[in-house]
């Protein structure tokens, strides 16, 4: 089964840039998708096709594709960031979507 | 504005079947897709399944084929997630999202979640 791998947490100091990745065999030719879940919430959609910002999602949040791998990027962290991110695609038949195990970021 | 508001949370026994709907609003509920996505206690998110609303046509997560049915009914914006023989590992939040206008687009409104709890 197709399967999307992220590092399980990453750490940065406020006003650092965080980057958290997301590898995939069907990545080149799928578009990523990124959601972030804070603590007993409904995840929120930060990035949609690989690299456009919902509307309301703050410009520091953006994303990349090259290859094999996803990036999300947050430009100058704040706290209020600390949150899971997942990662989702779907693999290249588009009938099996899958989550990344998610990250952990951590902002202090 | 878009919104998905899912029934409450339900407590099942072991082997019992489970029914959990998702009223949609602010938009054309047959112009998208609709998902169902869990989440265990302290693990990650999984996805499960969508419907095409439109056609009624469906996909399921090879993990979940035999024991899920998803269904719509348009009459009233509403689609449903059944989910039988339980066990205590189905043990989950279960959220409906918003999908794209096609099967290939991502998930971008969620619901409040449905809290289903398998215990004897």
């Amino acid at each position: 089964s197709y399967e999307l791998t992220q590092p399980p947490s990453v750490s940065v100091s406020p006003g650092q840039t965080a980057r958290i990745t997301c590898s995939g065999d069907a990545l080149p030719k799928k578009y990523a998708y990124w959601y972030q879940q804070k603590s007993g919430q409904a995840p929120v959609m930060v990035i949609y096709e690989d690299s456009k910002r919902p509307s309301g999602i703050p410009e520091r949040f953006s994303g990349s594709s090259s290859g094999t791998m996803a990036t999300l990027t947050i430009s100058g962290a704040q706290v209020e960031d600390e949150a899971d991110y997942y990662c989702y695609s779907t693999d290249s038949s588009d009938n099996q979507w899958v989550f990344g195990g998610g990250t952990k970021l951590t902002v202090l | 504005q878009v919104q998905l508001v899912q029934s409450g949370a339900e407590v099942k026994k072991p082997g019992a079947s489970v029914k959990v709907s998702c009223k949609a609003s602010g938009y054309t509920f047959t112009g998208y897709y609709m998902h169902w996505v869990r989440q265990a206690p302290g693990q990650g998110l999984e996805w499960m399944a969508w419907i095409n609303p439109n056609s009624g046509g469906t996909n399921y997560a090879q993990k979940f084929q035999g024991r899920v049915t998803m269904t719509s009914d348009t009459s009233i914006s509403t689609a449903y997630l059944e989910l039988s023989s339980l066990r205590s590992d189905d043990t989950a939040v279960y959220y409906c999202a918003r999908g794209g206008s096609s099967s290939s687009e991502g998930m971008d409104v969620w619901g409040q979640g449905t809290t289903v709890t398998v215990s004897s």
